[in-house]
């Protein structure tokens, strides 16, 4: 079975700093991979996804992650931090061939001015 | 805004009811999937459809049931419904239904069941 783990469930940045939020999964096989922000009282809106392509993705607003197969990860990163990006962050992974994914339980992204 | 729409916002009501959310998924968009998320469980896939076929079911109750219709707009069921559903529950919709489509998801149905 695969699963997702997010490490730390908030992580708080100031304005300007580099944003990592850190996403492991547990897969026999390379899955594909997904990252969606969720702004409060909205839905989840997909940010970038890995698919067997370029192992680094860029994304929308500036985020980018990297597939490393060898640490089973697939950290999202930002340069610079905006307060805009305040919001809560999933990763999910779905087996190749599959139609279900699983979530990661998120991580809420704290900005400081 | 995602071009999902979500039917109702919020959704107030009693253990042991039944209630239906509805979704009307983007225009052109042939899947639809329904999710749960809640504080205990974190977000939850409960069941996909394409073109009005089942085609993927995740952990949903036996007290849940969905469909599609033919013009595609998709209706969750919740019956003898309990505290613990209380949750809100999201639909996403996208063009094929593949393992890498893109899913835009509606703003939710947030249910309180007292």
């Amino acid at each position: 079975a695969q699963s997702v783990t997010q490490l730390g469930s908030h992580v708080s940045v100031s304005e300007g700093a580099l944003v990592l939020l850190r996403c492991n999964y547990s897969s026999s096989v390379p899955p594909y991979l997904f990252w969606y922000v969720q702004y409060p009282n909205q839905g989840l809106q997909l940010l970038l996804k890995y698919t067997s392509a370029a192992t680094l993705v860029k994304g929308i607003n500036g985020f980018e992650a990297e597939f490393k197969k060898s640490e089973t990860s697939f950290h999202l990163t930002k340069p610079s931090a905006h307060m805009s990006d305040a919001a809560e962050y999933f990763c999910a992974v779905r087996r190749r061939g599959s139609y279900i994914p699983t979530f990661g339980r998120g991580t809420s992204l704290i900005v400081h001015p | 805004d995602s071009g999902v729409t979500q039917t109702p916002k919020h959704l107030i009501t009693a253990t042991g009811q039944r209630v239906t959310l509805r979704c009307s998924p983007r225009s052109g968009d042939l899947s639809v999937y329904w999710y749960q998320q809640s504080l205990d469980q974190g977000l939850q896939f409960l069941i996909q459809y394409y073109n009005g076929e089942e085609r993927a079911k995740g952990n949903i109750l036996e007290r849940f049931s969905a469909q599609q219709f033919p013009d595609l707009h998709s209706e969750l069921n919740l019956s003898s419904l309990e505290l613990g559903d209380s949750a809100l529950y999201f639909c996403a919709s996208s063009l094929a239904g593949t393992s890498v489509d893109e899913q835009f998801f509606g703003p939710g149905t947030r249910l309180t069941v007292l």
